[in-house]
């Protein structure tokens, strides 16, 4: 089955504890994305990648890194995490061209105290 | 002013009515994109439009791209359909996408 995978599902965590988010995908998509959702917010992007090695800034980038060593994965790193970054992510990957929508993960609720 | 504006921010129905949401952005696009969101749920996508109008089954989502607006329309709506509905707008060729505030769509029995 075409998915994307994320984990951890649910995450408590402590201020300045260091962790990943994996994000994995199975349909060899080039392009994928990181975002944050919050109540008010709405949507918004942290990080994409458009090729393995090739990562850029979105709207949300700091105290977030990422890294795209092989096309299947995109983990998200915070270094230092703190309050403010308790959030609903979502890891996404997209097909290359026209006719190639987006697939989304199940998303992971972090809470950081 | 958001680059993507929704509206309504709420919309409440009763099942079977018709139902619209709209969608109007500010900026040159790629594509549109409309999303669906369950309650404590992922995210579903259930459009890309670039032009003209799609449909999958009960789901016709339009766009005019001149007026830079694009509607999702519902009919014959079910209490399944209650989820939040999200417009987002891909521009240029890096996939970034840019995201509507959703609409909570309620569907009573």
């Amino acid at each position: 089955e075409a998915q994307v995978t994320q984990n951890p599902r649910y995450l408590i965590t402590v201020t300045g504890k260091k962790l990943t988010v994996t994000c994995s995908q199975n349909m060899n998509h080039e392009y994928m994305s990181w975002y944050r959702q919050d109540p008010g917010l709405g949507l918004r992007q942290i990080y994409y990648s458009m090729n393995v090695e090739v990562t850029d800034k979105g709207d949300v980038p700091e105290g977030y890194k990422v890294s795209r060593k092989e096309k299947r994965n995109f983990p998200l790193i915070l270094e230092s995490p703190s309050p403010n970054q308790t959030s609903l992510y979502f890891c996404a990957s997209r097909g290359g061209g026209r006719n190639y929508g987006y697939t989304f993960g199940s998303g992971t609720r972090l809470t950081v105290v | 002013k958001n680059e993507v504006e929704q509206s309504p921010q709420n919309l409440t129905a009763q099942e079977g009515e018709f139902i619209t949401i709209n969608c109007s952005y500010s900026v040159g696009i790629s594509a549109l994109h409309w999303l669906q969101q369950h309650p404590g749920g992922g995210i579903v996508s259930l459009f890309m439009l670039s032009s003209g109008k799609k449909k999958h089954g009960r789901l016709i989502a339009t766009i005019n791209i001149q007026e830079k607006h694009s509607s999702l329309h519902i009919t014959a709506s079910h209490p399944r359909d209650s989820a939040v509905y999200i417009c987002a707008v891909s521009r240029g060729s890096n996939y970034k996408l840019t995201f509507g505030k959703g609409t909570l769509l309620t569907v009573n029995p």
